[in-house]
C-alpha cells in the first residue's frame, strides 16, 4: 500500500516552455503533498507544501509564479514549471502523507528528471 | 529550525560487512519524528522507518536496526551482513509534530557495497 505515482519520469524541453508534473496517491487519500527538488549528489530541498483545495505554501526563495502548484483533489497534485530555463533542470520529487493512523509518514513518487535545453 | 547532520558522505564496504550510518539531529520541539529513507540509483525514496520522540526503543527489522538516543540526539542505522543491493544513498530526516510537518533531510550517506 501507500503508492505514489509521479509522471512523467523524465522530460526534456526547450527553454521557455512550461512543464507539468503530476503526483498521484494511488491507494490512499493524502492530506498533504510536498514538492522537493534535488540537485545531483545533494539532499532534497523542500519547495512547497500543498493541501487539497487551498493555496500552496512555498519555502523562502521559491518563486511561486515560476513553480505553480495545484492540489485539485485528495489524490492529485501538480507542479508546473513555467517558462523553464536551463537553471530549472533538476530532479523533482513529490511526496504524500496519509490521512489517519500513519499520518506524518511521507511516501515518495519516483521523481521527475527535468532537462531544459 | 530543525537540522539533520549526516557526517558520513560516502561509505564503501565489502559484502557481508556490517555498516553503521550516523545521524545527528537538532530541534527545539519536544515532539518530533525521525525517519530513514533509502534512495537507490533509480531515484525514488523508499521509506524505511519512522520513530517518534517518545519512543526510544531500538528496532530491528531483518538485517536493519536502528538506535535512537535522545541524550545524544542521534538516530543511527546499522545494516548487518551488507549486500550489494544495499548500495544506495540513505537519508535521515526529521519532522516536528506541529505545523506543516515537512521533512528536514540530512545531506545523505552514499553506501557502496562491493561484491
Amino acid at each position: 500500500g501507500a503508492v505514489v505515482s509521479q509522471h512523467p519520469s523524465r522530460v526534456i524541453c526547450k527553454s521557455g516552455t512550461s512543464v507539468k508534473i503530476e503526483c498521484r496517491s494511488l491507494d490512499f487519500q493524502a492530506t498533504t503533498m510536498f514538492w522537493y527538488r534535488q540537485f545531483p549528489k545533494q539532499s532534497l530541498m523542500l519547495m512547497a507544501t500543498s493541501n487539497e483545495g487551498s493555496k500552496a505554501t512555498y519555502e523562502q526563495g521559491v518563486e511561486k509564479d515560476k513553480f505553480l502548484i495545484n492540489h485539485a483533489s485528495l489524490t492529485l497534485s501538480t507542479l508546473t514549471v513555467t517558462s523553464a530555463h536551463p537553471e530549472d533542470s533538476s530532479f523533482y520529487i513529490c511526496s504524500a502523507t496519509l490521512v489517519g493512523r500513519y499520518e506524518n509518514i511521507q511516501y515518495f513518487g519516483a521523481g521527475t528528471r527535468l532537462s531544459v535545453l | 529550525a530543525q537540522k539533520v547532520t549526516q557526517a558520513q558522505t560516502e561509505i564503501s564496504v565489502v559484502e557481508k560487512e556490517d555498516v553503521t550510518l550516523d545521524c545527528v539531529y537538532e530541534t527545539r520541539d519536544t515532539t518530533y519524528y525521525l525517519f530513514w529513507y533509502k534512495q537507490p540509483p533509480s531515484g525514488e525514496l523508499v521509506f524505511l522507518i519512522r520513530r517518534n520522540s517518545f519512543d526510544e526503543q531500538n528496532e530491528i527489522s531483518g538485517r536493519y536496526s536502528w538506535n535512537f538516543q535522545k541524550s545524544t540526539s542521534s538516530f543511527n542505522f546499522t545494516i548487518t551482513a551488507s549486500q550489494v543491493v544495499d548500495s544506495a544513498v540513505y537519508f535521515c530526516a526529521l519532522s516536528v509534530y506541529t505545523g506543516r510537518r515537512a521533512l528536514t533531510f540530512g545531506s545523505g550517506t552514499r553506501l557502496q557495497v562491493q561484491p
